[in-house]
């Protein structure tokens, strides 16, 4: 199986700062990487696919990038609606999809 | 619109079983399969495996063989998840979810399941 590592677990951050996740995969997935957020209480939304891909309706501020094993979620100016916890998913292997184990962004 | 729409919380004690269900509507729902994914407390989310509402065949997740079973009413547009032989550590969310192209826009809002004696 695939396992995603986030980095970091937590992190503190002030409303317009740049912020910066990274999830690494156990082999590489190519460009099937997902991002998505969760606020307590909700399901997961979607923010990126395909490693760079804008879901419709998610602010630009929001971008991915990466290939192979390494990915990168960035946040351009935090805004107060973008404190949740975040997670990887890659969509490689068909059959045993998996997920990071979060990056939580919290205000400083 | 697409909405999957599962029952509500449940409270069990160990060694009960439990039935969740997701309903799914705004779409043909033999086109898509449904997925379920855990989230224990404090954790990610956890793909415990998919059906495929074509052929009611399931497919497990490493971990989640044996006590969890994935089950279709197409009839009623329905996928269900059972677990028996609940333990403590069953307690989580379990979400449905769907696809569509390479990522999961369609969530259910979530079960709670709490096992507890």
């Amino acid at each position: 199986d695939i396992q995603m590592t986030q980095s970091p677990s937590s992190l503190s951050a002030s409303v317009g700062d740049r912020v910066t996740i990274t999830c690494r995969a156990s082999q590489s997935i190519s460009g099937h990487l997902n991002w998505y957020q969760q606020k307590p209480g909700k399901a997961p939304k979607v923010l990126i696919y395909d490693v760079s891909t804008l879901e419709s309706g998610v602010p630009s501020r929001f971008s991915g990038s990466g290939s192979g094993t390494d990915f990168t979620l960035t946040i351009g100016s935090l805004q107060p609606e973008d404190f949740a916890t975040y997670y990887c998913q890659q969509t490689y292997n068909t059959n045993t999809w998996s997920f990071g184990q979060g990056t939580k962004v919290e205000i400083k | 619109q697409v909405q999957l729409v599962q029952s509500g919380s449940e409270l069990k004690k160990p060694g009960a079983s439990v039935k969740v269900s997701c309903k799914a509507s705004g779409y043909t729902f033999s086109n898509y399969a449904i997925n379920w994914v855990r989230q224990a407390p404090g954790q990610g989310p956890e793909w415990m495996g998919w059906i495929s509402t074509d052929t009611g065949n399931p497919t497990y997740a490493q971990g989640f063989t044996g006590r969890f079973v994935f089950s279709l009413d197409t009839s009623v547009s329905t996928a269900y998840l059972q677990i028996s032989s609940l333990k403590a550590e069953d307690t989580a969310v379990y979400y449905c979810a769907r696809a569509g192209g390479s990522r999961w826009p369609y969530w259910g809002q979530g079960t709670l399941v709490t096992v507890s004696s």
